[in-house]
């Protein structure tokens, strides 16, 4: 079955550039996800939506960053005016329910790999 | 947030039994204890989950210790698909994001 999908899978940007990642969850999942993983390291969290309602941006690193999910299914990442630290494979992941996370399985998309130059 | 530690990498050999520690010593009683694994160049993937008493699915076994301060995610025939990056992770009633270590690499030999 189709799973969480990314695009684009590959962005290069220069230094000052505005970017959009997209993410389309499985169809029917709650809750949506967005980490941030730099090389070599594990992914780190960025940004949590139940439905349409963004529940949790503890994790966004600066205002340059903003997330949306304005129908409760696709969502954007976009960030502003990019730095080189933002060169990173962006993850997002889907999850059937909300509510109840001790439990709940995240299904993660294949990322997109970001560089700015 | 309970942490958790893992070893930075194992080996072993194709068709063996792998077993991947993971200590969280400061776990509490409604932390459940998940596993996910991270293969090369692709998103992570849920492997398996419990909260005290052991588990067994058709990817691994979690083996929890009696007093929760460890665990052990056990591969019972290890293939070389399964060369991999893995994180223990600490989930509680109200976290519903996942807070990933650097987790273990685990290689894997023909």
């Amino acid at each position: 079955g189709a799973g969480v999908s990314q695009s684009p899978r590959y962005k290069v940007a220069k230094r000052g550039q505005d970017v959009a990642l997209r993410c389309d969850p499985i169809s029917g999942h709650v809750s949506l996800f967005w980490y941030q993983q730099a090389l070599g390291q594990g992914p780190e969290f960025l940004t949590y939506f139940q439905n349409e309602a963004q529940l949790d941006k503890s994790g966004l690193p600066s205002d340059r960053f903003f997330a949306e999910r304005p129908e409760g299914s696709v969502s954007t990442l976009k960030i502003q005016r990019t730095q080189q630290e933002d060169s990173a494979v962006y993850l997002c992941a889907s999850s059937l329910v909300g509510g109840r996370p001790s439990t709940d399985t995240q299904y993660f998309g294949p990322g997109t790999r970001l560089t700015v130059l | 947030d309970a942490k958790t530690t893992q070893p930075n990498s194992m080996e072993s050999n194709e068709e063996e039994p792998v077993h991947l520690p993971c200590n969280h010593s400061t776990i509490s009683g409604t932390d459940y204890i998940h596993w996910y694994r991270q293969l090369p160049s692709q998103g992570p993937e849920y492997v398996i989950h419990g909260l005290t008493s052991n588990v067994n699915n058709r990817m691994a076994s979690l083996a929890i210790a009696e007093d929760r301060k460890s665990s052990t995610l056990i591969l019972h025939r290890a293939t070389l698909r399964d060369a991999a990056v893995y994180y223990c992770i600490l989930r509680d009633v109200a976290t519903d994001k996942l807070i990933f270590g650097t987790g273990t690499r685990l290689q894997v030999f023909p």
